[in-house]
């Protein structure tokens, strides 16, 4: 079965500084990774996904994620960070043959300093 | 292009009493899914369901909860008896099924049980 550790249960940067979430999954096959975003009170928001091809992915709102196989990784990093990204990051893994069902990692709470 | 819409947003209740979510996916969208968010956590899977067929409900408490998918559109989750731990947000997302495809989220109903 797989599985996603955030090891950042917080992280506080300020405005303007660069940012970079950890994730780190367990799968035995070639895994489906994506990053959602949840602001307070709101549903998930899809920033990124990869699927296979080139290790670096663009997403929305500035965001980019890198898969590193031999490290079981894929950080979310963002070059400067705005106070509107203030919101929980969930990393997710999905696994091929098995539809869309997607293993949440536990988030990791991102605060900005003005 | 409407989002997947849940409802309530907010519903407190009594432990005993019973309790029923509602979920209607973006049109088109094939798969339905119920997570299940506990406070500080990530999404965890209740139900998939693939049109009107639920095709992984291995994690849902089935002795207190139900679901249903009927015509393979809407669907409804519920609840009965609440318990003090079903204190939660109740998470319905859609995708248009196949692998990896993405799931968008509703923004959730919170399940408050006193």
């Amino acid at each position: 079965a797989q599985s996603v550790t955030q090891p950042d249960i917080h992280i506080t940067v300020s405005e303007g500084a660069s940012l970079e979430l950890r994730c780190n999954y367990s799968y035995g096959a070639t895994p489906y990774l994506f990053w959602y975003v949840q602001s307070p009170g709101q549903g998930l928001q899809l920033l990124l996904k990869y699927f296979s091809g080139d290790t670096l992915v663009q997403g929305i709102k500035g965001f980019e994620a890198e898969f590193k196989r031999s490290q079981s990784s894929f950080n979310l990093r963002k070059p400067s960070v705005h106070w509107s990204d203030a919101a929980e990051y969930f990393c997710a893994v999905g696994a091929m043959g098995a539809g869309n069902m997607l293993t949440f990692g536990g988030g990791t709470r991102l605060m900005v300093k003005p | 292009e409407a989002g997947v819409v849940q409802s309530p947003r907010y519903k407190i209740i009594e432990k005993k009493q019973p309790v029923a979510f509602w979920c209607n996916p973006i049109s088109g969208h094939n798969t339905l899914y119920w997570y299940l968010q506990n406070l500080g956590q990530g999404p965890e899977l209740l139900i998939r369901y693939e049109n009107e067929e639920a095709v992984d409900d291995s994690q849902l408490p089935k002795d207190r909860f139900s679901a249903e998918r009927l015509k393979g559109v809407d669907s409804t989750l519920k609840i009965q008896p609440a318990e003090l731990g079903d204190s939660a947000v109740y998470l319905c997302a859609s995708s248009l099924g196949g692998l990896a495809g993405e799931l968008f989220f509703g923004e959730g109903s919170r399940l408050t049980v006193l």
